[in-house]
C-alpha cells in the first residue's frame, strides 16, 4: 500500500464547474498537508499549505484536511481554463526520527472553455 | 530572481554513460533535494541534503550520487546510465526540511537513456 494515494485522472470539466481533488494517506504521523500545481513542462509550485485538520481558503481554492479519516481535499470554485494543470498532494511529518515528505501521484486536470 | 536553476533542460544518454545534472539556488536555503517524476508514480525522492557537506539517501537512491560542497549547489551524478533512469528530474530547495515550509522546484531536466 502506498503511503499517499491520489487518483491520477485525467479529469476534464467545463469552465465554471466546481472541482474536487482528493488524496488518502495511511500514516497518522503526517502533520503538514500541501497542494502543488504543476503546469506542463514546468516544476511544481506550492498552491496551498495547511497544518493538521481543518479548512483553509485562498480565493477560489479551499484545502480541507480530515485527519480522522486520513483524507485531504482541494476544491476549486468557478474553475478557469488557466487552472488546467497537474495537481499533486503532498504531506510531511516526523517518521521514524526523520522529517519525511511524500507526494501523491498527481491528478491531471483540464478545464474546457 | 532566479530561484532554483537546473541544467541541462534536456539530455539523451547512451546506456553506460555517466553525466552530472546541475542544480543551483540563490535563496540561501539549507535544504535541497533531487526527485524523479515518472508517469503514475508522482515525485520520488532520490537524495537530499540538510546543508553543505551533509547528504542522505531518499526513496530511490540506487545509481545516483550527490555531493554538497556549497550551500548554493547540489549536483546529481548518474554513474552508469540505464534505460530505467529515463525520467524527468527535479531539484528542489526549501528553508526547512521536507515540507515544513515551501519547497521551490527547478524547471526540470528531461533525461532519455537509450
Amino acid at each position: 500500500q502506498k503511503e499517499v494515494e491520489q487518483d491520477p485522472g485525467p479529469l476534464s470539466v467545463p469552465e465554471g464547474a466546481i472541482v474536487s481533488l482528493n488524496c488518502t494517506y495511511s500514516n497518522s504521523a503526517f502533520q503538514y498537508f500541501m497542494w502543488y500545481r504543476q503546469y506542463s513542462r514546468k516544476g511544481p509550485e506550492l498552491l496551498m499549505y495547511t497544518y493538521s485538520s481543518g479548512n483553509k481558503e485562498d480565493g477560489r481554492f479551499t484545502a480541507q484536511v480530515d485527519k480522522s479519516s486520513k483524507y485531504i481535499s482541494l476544491f476549486i470554485r468557478d474553475s478557469q481554463p488557466s487552472d488546467s494543470a497537474t495537481y499533486l498532494c503532498a504531506m510531511s511529518g516526523l517518521i521514524q526520527g526523520a522529517q519525511k515528505l511524500v507526494f501523491g501521484q498527481g491528478t491531471r486536470l483540464t478545464i474546457n472553455p | 530572481n532566479a530561484g532554483v536553476t537546473q541544467t541541462p533542460k534536456f539530455q539523451v544518454l547512451k546506456t553506460g554513460q555517466s553525466m552530472t545534472l546541475q542544480c543551483a539556488q540563490d535563496m540561501n536555503h539549507e535544504y535541497m533535494s533531487w526527485y524523479r517524476q515518472d508517469p503514475g508514480m508522482g515525485l520520488r525522492l532520490i537524495h537530499y541534503s540538510v546543508g553543505a557537506g551533509i547528504t542522505d539517501q531518499g526513496e530511490v537512491p540506487n545509481g545516483y550520487n550527490v555531493s554538497r560542497s556549497t550551500t548554493e549547489d547540489f549536483p546529481l551524478r548518474l554513474l552508469s546510465a540505464a534505460p530505467s533512469q529515463t525520467s524527468v528530474y527535479f531539484c528542489a530547495s526549501s528553508y526547512s526540511l521536507q515540507g515544513v515550509g515551501e519547497a521551490f522546484f527547478g524547471q526540470g531536466t528531461r533525461l532519455t537513456v537509450v
